[in-house]
């Protein structure tokens, strides 16, 4: 497809398990991102990818989330011992490059998870 | 820390009516973005400003980056019922920080 794709759409979890959330962006994207973003509020910053580095993760709320891109392609955010405060949709966003400026962010339709 | 306000928060307004939303910071943005958001999807880039002042026009949405590049205005004319969702501001170069979103409804 020609635009990012999130899987799944919806995951509901138990609190306490692990869960695994995958995000394939526009293909040639170098940039990868994951936002939160919780009911009524606007998407929050969680981490930056460049290639297959984080190159920020300042927005990580704590060491249960963890994000991977091994290949530079697709990513998968990662959280631990899911707590219910972590229910929000998580949205991908891809671009064609980094910090250049203007550069614009695409974003997947999100993934949206409830901690039971 | 940077942040964007936007207001206002809730509009309901007719078919055919216009209406503008504001976003605002005390911050200076390099470029500000504008995105639409449906429920159950991800939000949809409108457009970009970059230059202070500068004016866009996307059919019958009108796009304003302030001079200081701090502020950034919508404005929908003779507003349609697909009109109707959850309008974003963004900025940022690549950590974008996100508006608290203004929920417009065209009601037929």
């Amino acid at each position: 497809g020609a635009g990012v794709s999130q899987t799944p759409s919806n995951k509901v979890t138990e609190k306490g398990k692990y869960v695994e959330l995958r995000c394939d962006p526009i293909s040639g994207h170098t940039a990868l991102y994951w936002y939160r973003q919780s009911l009524g509020q606007g998407p929050e910053f969680l981490i930056y990818f460049q290639g297959t580095g984080a190159a920020d993760d300042s927005g990580l709320p704590n060491d249960r989330f963890f994000a991977v891109r091994p290949e530079g392609s697709v990513s998968t955010l990662k959280i631990q011992r899911t707590e219910r405060g972590d229910s929000a949709v998580y949205l991908c966003a891809s671009s064609a490059r980094g910090t250049v400026l203007g550069n614009e962010q695409f974003f997947g339709p999100g993934t949206r998870l409830t901690v039971l | 820390t940077q942040l964007l306000e936007q207001s206002p928060q809730f509009l309901s307004i007719q078919e055919g009516e216009n209406l503008t939303v504001y976003c605002n910071s005390s911050s200076v943005f390099s470029s500000l973005q504008w995105y639409r958001q449906e429920p159950g999807e991800g939000p949809v880039l409108l457009v970009t400003v970059v230059t202070g002042g500068e004016v866009k026009k996307l059919k019958r949405l009108t796009f304003q980056f302030g001079d200081a590049r701090k502020d950034s205005s919508l404005h929908i004319t003779a507003a349609q019922p697909g009109d109707t969702g959850l309008y974003l501001c963004a900025g940022g170069t690549y950590k974008y920080i996100f508006g608290t979103g203004t929920r417009l409804k065209v009601l037929a």
